[in-house]
């Protein structure tokens, strides 16, 4: 079974904080993903990454950026933490060509 | 920018119900994922429909593709408590890139 693993399951941070979420798949998978889940609003794509050293920016890329050094890490960088992205944030992985995503559990992130 | 729309948003059943969520959209998708999330984990896919007109079915759930490729439907008969979470839509596109609908909170009572 594939495991995409967030490293934690709920983060508080204050404003004007940097901010690292990571996540880590163990199927050598190409593909990685982050989401911004929001009651209402589904699942909204920030950053994707094709392969390693690779990153595009998805659907609200603003405020945050990526890392992808290594193919089963891939690094969900909020520069300076403002309210408004306290959300859910899903990460997901899958080979190039399959629609199937296989997410993480998710990394709850309240901003103060 | 695609769009999906599902309804209802929010559904409150008893068990032993049956029900009917929507996902709509003016826009046609090469592919029609399904995939149900419970409190504290992600999404899990249910059923992937390729082709228009496409019903698959997965024990009491049935999945149909609309003929034109832009609208979907999850049919639950008997609903249990374990049918509880969040349901998504995803539609596939260029690139294998999804576009996900809102969501609908299905909570079966007992």
């Amino acid at each position: 079974d594939v495991k995409v693993t967030q490293s934690s399951r709920y983060l508080v941070k204050r404003t004007g904080e940097k901010v690292f979420l990571e996540c880590v798949q163990d199927m050598d998978h190409e593909n990685m993903f982050w989401y911004r889940q929001d009651p209402g609003l589904g699942l909204r794509l920030i950053y994707f990454s094709y392969d390693v050293k690779m990153k595009e920016k998805g659907d609200i890329p603003e405020g945050y950026s990526v890392s992808r050094e290594k193919k089963e890490r891939f690094s969900l960088i909020l520069e300076s933490a403002s309210t408004n992205q306290t959300s859910m944030y899903l990460c997901a992985s899958r080979f190039p060509g399959e629609f199937t995503l296989h997410f993480g559990n998710g990394t709850r992130l309240t901003v103060t | 920018t695609q769009l999906l729309e599902q309804s209802p948003q929010f559904l409150s059943i008893q068990e032993g119900e049956n029900l009917t969520v929507y996902c709509n959209s003016s826009s046609v998708f090469s592919s029609l994922q399904w995939y149900r999330q419970e409190p504290g984990e992600g999404p899990v896919l249910l059923v992937t429909v390729v082709t228009g007109g496409e019903v698959k079915k997965l024990k009491r759930l049935t999945f149909q593709f609309g003929d034109a490729r832009k609208d979907s439907s999850l049919h639950i008969t008997a609903a249990q408590t374990g049918d509880t979470g969040l349901y998504l839509c995803a539609g596939g596109s260029a690139g294998n890139m999804l576009t996900f609908g809102g969501g609908t909170r299905l909570m079966v009572k007992p």
